[in-house]
């Protein structure tokens, strides 16, 4: 079955520092993984998406994730961040076994310190 | 390009009424999903249509149905509100099947 772990449900950092929310995937089929973010009183905004091209996928405002296969992952970073990036974050799959309807994370939430 | 819409933007209904929401999605996109995002159950899927027909369908109640016309715009409608109803409710659309969804700002219902 398809499933989606957010591991830490709330990541506090100081801006200028480096951001990382991980993400495990389970899927029987190659998997489409994207990140969202929601922003308060927002939508979801896509960040990135990986569909089985380069394992390093680069998003918008900085931000990148790895897919690693053999570790079922797909960690998001951001190498100095700011304080607008302080939302809500989530983690999604999309795969052959749930019809490719998308599956989500239970988020992550990012505080950023001044 | 305008992005998805939706209309409401916020709702205010008591238990036992109905509610349609409405979305218009990006021009051009064929498929609109909707899902509903709870504190208590995050965001989980409601159903989808593509071409005027429901191609998929999530684990809710019938009181919740939809449509979407010739011009891919969508409704969902909820009878019978219960207060467990109260929740966002957000749209996404796609240009078609396994593409990547853009969502609304979405309709944040509040159920008395």
């Amino acid at each position: 079955a398809q499933s989606v772990t957010q591991l830490d449900s709330h990541v506090s950092v100081s801006e200028g520092t480096p951001v990382l929310l991980r993400c495990n995937y389970s899927s029987s089929y190659s998997p489409s993984l994207f990140w969202y973010v929601q922003h308060p009183n927002k939508g979801l905004q896509l960040l990135l998406k990986y569909t089985s091209a380069a394992t390093l996928v680069k998003g918008i405002n900085g931000f990148e994730a790895e897919f690693k296969k053999s570790e079922t992952s797909f960690h998001l970073t951001k190498p100095s961040a700011h304080m607008s990036d302080a939302a809500e974050y989530f983690c999604v799959v999309s795969a052959l076994d749930n019809d490719y309807k998308l599956s989500f994370g239970a988020g992550t939430t990012v505080t950023v310190r001044a | 390009k305008a992005g998805v819409t939706q209309t409401p933007r916020y709702l205010i209904k008591t238990r036992g009424q109905q509610v349609t929401l409405s979305c218009s999605p990006i021009s051009g996109h064929r498929s609109v999903s909707w899902y509903q995002q709870t504190p208590g159950q995050g965001l989980q899927f409601l159903f989808e249509y593509f071409s005027e027909t429901q191609r998929n369908k999530g684990n809710f109640p019938g009181r919740f149905s939809g449509r979407q016309f010739s011009n891919s715009r969508s409704e969902m409608n909820v009878s019978t509100l219960e207060l467990g109803d109260s929740a966002l409710y957000l749209c996404a659309s796609s240009q078609g099947d396994r593409q990547t969804q853009y969502f609304g700002p979405g309709t944040r219902l509040l159920v008395l």
